[in-house]
């Protein structure tokens, strides 16, 4: 099945900077990936997402690559605001399992002001 | 608001027991996925349902069940409950059998004691 890693782990940046978190996936066929992003104690919402036959995708201060070659996607928020504090979470869809989501173990991103 | 619906939202039970975890996905949406996440961890795939037909499955437990009804409900039934058990349970909705945007609930709060 797909197998999603995802880096950092956590990652603290200073508000206004950018932050960009790096995802790789494992199977070849998957074709949808989506990112979310998780408020303490809330449902993951999601942020914005891209598919295989787009390399790039932005909406205002986020904006996600696609490189299939190599198998991996980032997603990049730029002027980072303390209201971005969050987990992250990327996800690749599985083609060969019922096209369920796999995600990634998350970034806990932290902005501070 | 995702229109995925889930009850209860939190639930406090003892090691042994049983419990019962529902979802009503948006309308219009077939499928039906559950998700684990305990403490600090990422979303775990349980079991995905379309169209009252279980479609994919992960490393769901045997003590888990779940099923979608006719109506696209679906339910999440846990037994002989353990600590480890503790966790937050969502349910997600999508339209179709092949993921695409998946809506998450606002997940069910489960504490095993």
């Amino acid at each position: 099945g797909e197998n999603v890693e995802q880096h950092p782990s956590t990652l603290s940046v200073q508000e206004g900077d950018s932050a960009v978190i790096k995802c790789t996936y494992s199977d070849s066929a998957s074709n949808y990936f989506p990112w979310y992003k998780q408020e303490l104690g809330k449902r993951p919402q999601l942020i914005i997402d891209i598919r295989s036959n787009v390399g790039e995708k932005k909406d205002q201060r986020i904006a996600v690559t696609l490189n299939k070659t190599a198998k991996h996607f980032s997603l990049h928020i730029t002027e980072t605001q303390p209201e971005d504090s969050a987990v992250y979470f990327c996800a690749a869809r599985d083609n060969n399992a019922g096209n369920m989501l796999t995600f990634g173990g998350g970034t806990r991103l932290m902005v501070k002001p | 608001d995702s229109g995925v619906t889930q009850t209860p939202k939190h639930l406090i039970t003892a090691t042994g027991q049983r419990v019962t975890l529902r979802c009503s996905p948006r309308s219009g949406d077939l499928s039906v996925y559950w998700y684990q996440q305990s403490l600090d961890q990422g979303l775990q795939f349980l079991i995905q349902y379309y169209n009252g037909e279980e479609r994919a499955k992960g490393n769901i437990l045997e003590r888990f069940s779940a099923q979608q009804f006719p109506d696209l409900h679906s339910e999440l039934n846990l037994s002989s409950l353990e600590l480890g058990d503790s966790a937050l349970y969502f349910c997600a909705s999508s339209t179709g059998s092949s993921g695409n945007t998946i809506y998450f609930g606002e997940g069910s709060w489960l504490t095993v004691v």
